[in-house]
């Protein structure tokens, strides 16, 4: 079954750190782009950082540039965020999604099911 | 990039012809995607390329336009499509959504 597993969320204390994973089964994981995409309780969606299929290239939202990093293991079909310097504001669900290139475009056509960050004291 | 969505809400009947607009604050050509998100749910794309309709999506969902400005438009509103909609442009780096459009009966 293709499907998208993301796990290693929890409570954190400001300042604190923490690496969420994705695990990906059912297709040829080294050949996609992954994503994570956040969204705060009740709010919209917010992407957060994007890598190519070999990591060789990343890109990351402001608000989270210099304190998260995104990185792969294609040999595990995983992908991980890690997060340092937590603030109240990265308290959100975390979901994780995989990049589709079609043509000369591009948009996310998997996700997972999400794990949920808290940041507070 | 800036995307503004209208209406943020909007009330419909099972039934209805339904559009939902998205602005984009500079030209992003057609790199514009449309999800659809359930309450608790995960995101799920419905129209990729602007206008291009996703494997699987039903054909009463449609998006158009280009440079910057977009619509998605539900014809025949059915229950299972009251749900928040985003758009999201993926022309130029850092990727960006709209706010949302709530669709509720």
């Amino acid at each position: 079954e293709v499907q998208l597993l993301e796990s290693g969320g929890h409570l954190v204390q400001p300042g604190g750190s923490l690496r969420l994973s994705c695990a990906a089964s059912g297709f040829t994981f080294s050949t996609y782009p992954m994503a994570w995409v956040r969204q705060a309780p009740g709010k919209g969606l917010e992407w957060v950082s994007t890598i190519t299929g070999n990591g060789g290239v990343t890109n990351y939202g402001d608000s989270v540039k210099g304190r998260f990093t995104i990185s792969r293991d294609n040999y595990r079909n995983t992908v991980f965020l890690q997060m340092s310097i937590l603030r109240v504001d990265d308290t959100a669900m975390y979901y994780c999604a995989r990049a589709l290139l079609s043509g000369n475009t591009r948009f996310f056509d998997l996700w997972g099911q999400g794990t949920l960050v808290t940041v507070s004291s | 990039i800036q995307l503004t969505q209208s209406p943020s809400s909007l009330s419909a009947s099972v039934g209805d012809r339904v559009s939902i607009t998205c602005r984009a604050s500079q030209d992003i050509s057609s790199h514009l995607a449309w999800y659809q998100q359930k309450q608790g749910k995960a995101p799920r794309v419905l129209i990729y390329a602007a206008s291009t309709l996703q494997s699987g999506v039903p054909s009463r969902f449609s998006g158009s336009g280009s440079g910057t400005d977009f619509t998605l438009t539900i014809n025949s509103l059915q229950p299972e499509d009251f749900a928040t909609y985003y758009c999201q442009q993926l022309n130029i780096y850092p990727l960006t959504f709209g706010g949302g459009t709530k669709v509720e009966i």
